[in-house]
């Protein structure tokens, strides 16, 4: 079963408006990781949080993590067609991780 | 340049034809692991190894094999493979996960599998 899941499903914007897509999961972590997929393509990791952190910046990403509600959120300023692509967020230990089933980020020209 | 590579990238075979995708990773990393990926359903994790000789089902184990006898090889093995494994295929790698600073992984391009 899938530990983390995204919402939304998919998200259609403008370059420069912002973009924010939530992941919610269901045992208690040790961190969470936020991945981008480019259409097909391998991921790439973004950022990570850990359970002990309340929000972490990198460049023109926010994550945000909140263990009292089990939920996760990635916000993205700014938002350019380079941006397009699918986010997943991923948890887990030891070796065992597991990911959600994506938000579908489309940003327009 | 450091790097998780697959082999082959893409692949037609037929139901009960063994085969074998590769998957090596330059950057002497001691975990690595094979995802599948299917539309609505995200990543699954089919198998993953902690370090050379130490491997462990992940979610969707059924119908594969992995093998890590070396610190950068981690081949997934379909001894028979069914329509039902069609699918995308990432390889990943990590440092160490479990060590603070050392759990992002790194993926390869992944393999695209279709099973007649």
């Amino acid at each position: 079963s899938q530990q983390g899941e995204e919402d939304p499903q998919a998200l259609s914007i403008q370059e420069g408006e912002n973009a924010t897509m939530n992941c919610s999961y269901k045992t208690s972590i040790n961190n969470l990781q936020w991945y981008r997929q480019n259409s097909g393509r391998g991921l790439v990791h973004l950022i990570l949080i850990r359970s002990n952190e309340r929000e972490k910046h990198s460049g023109r990403l926010r994550v945000t993590l909140d263990t009292s509600k089990k939920s996760s959120s990635l916000l993205i300023t700014a938002s350019r067609a380079a941006d397009t692509a699918s986010y997943f967020c991923a948890t887990g230990s030891w070796g065992k991780l597991q990911f959600g089933a994506g938000t579908q980020v489309v940003v327009t020209p | 340049e450091a790097q998780v590579t697959q082999n082959p990238r893409y692949l037609i075979t037929v139901t009960g034809k063994k085969l074998t995708v590769t998957c090596s990773q330059n950057m002497n990393h001691e975990y690595m692991s094979w995802y599948r990926q299917d539309p609505g359903l995200g990543l699954r994790q089919i198998y993953y190894s902690m370090n050379v000789e130490v491997t462990d089902k992940g979610d969707v184990p059924e119908g594969y094999k992995v093998s890590r006898k070396e610190k950068r090889n981690f081949p997934l093995i379909l001894e028979s493979p069914s329509p039902n494994q069609t699918s995308l295929y990432f390889c990943a790698s990590s440092p160490r996960p479990g060590l603070a600073g050392q759990e992002t992984q790194y993926f390869g391009p992944g393999t695209r599998l279709l099973v007649l």
